[in-house]
């Protein structure tokens, strides 16, 4: 079954440049959400999109953006990068339905140097 | 402020023997989901019980959902060496459409 693609795998930034990161949710899911999480941490929720719409924020820093495209791909648009930047990305996909759990991709690594 | 909280942080067992993970949460909630990470890769969503539930059982996997201790248990039987991983829960409360991760629970299986 096709699962959350998610690319790139890995990305490499130097401080101050910009990172994009593309998710591609399973087909026909409606809803996407993206994570963050630091080494040895849980993820934390940034960023949910229903429809294209944004549907939730959590601790998304201002230098982030997202949006959902019309095709329900998603992109997280990150400015300004700083260290603490580097960690693990991911986007989860799901139906918008009351309870449906996500499934995740195996995630975007960012290093910044 | 943080909505799931687990423990032990950290479980190495025996490979056969039962593996055990409590989650504790905070605010009312609508379901509680279980997920399992291995190293540096993506979540895999294990079992979701819902509030009004109290046991749910998948495969090897046996959940328990306690509302009034707001507190839920999942519980591996007859460990393999391929579970070892990182367990989170994650709640989902009323009204809300992300669901909020504990701290997780780093399991390792010794041969």
């Amino acid at each position: 079954a096709a699962g959350v693609i998610q690319s790139p795998r890995h990305l490499i930034k130097e401080k101050r440049e910009t990172a994009t990161l593309k998710c591609y949710p399973i087909p026909r899911h409606d809803t996407v959400y993206w994570y963050q999480q630091g080494p040895g941490q849980d993820p934390q929720f940034l960023i949910s999109f229903y429809e294209k719409m944004q549907s939730d924020k959590g601790s998304i820093p201002d230098r982030f953006s997202a949006q959902q495209f019309s095709d329900y791909h998603s992109e997280l648009n990150m400015s300004s990068l700083e260290l603490g930047d580097s960690a693990l990305y991911f986007c989860a996909s799901s139906l918008w339905r009351e309870g449906q759990p996500q499934h995740f991709g195996d995630g975007t690594r960012l290093s910044i140097l | 402020s943080q909505q799931g909280e687990e423990d032990p942080q950290a479980l190495s067992i025996q490979e056969g023997e039962n593996a055990t993970m409590n989650c504790s949460y905070k605010t009312s909630i609508n379901n509680l989901q279980w997920y399992r990470q291995n190293s540096g890769r993506g979540l895999v969503h294990l079992i979701l019980i819902r509030s009004n539930e109290r046991e749910k059982h998948s495969g090897r996997l046996r959940v328990t959902l306690d509302t009034s201790k707001k507190s839920s248990s999942l519980l591996i039987t007859a460990s393999r060496a391929a579970d070892t991983a990182s367990y989170f829960c994650a709640t989902l409360r009323w009204g809300d459409d992300k669901i909020i991760f504990g701290k997780g629970t780093r399991l390792h299986i010794l041969p």
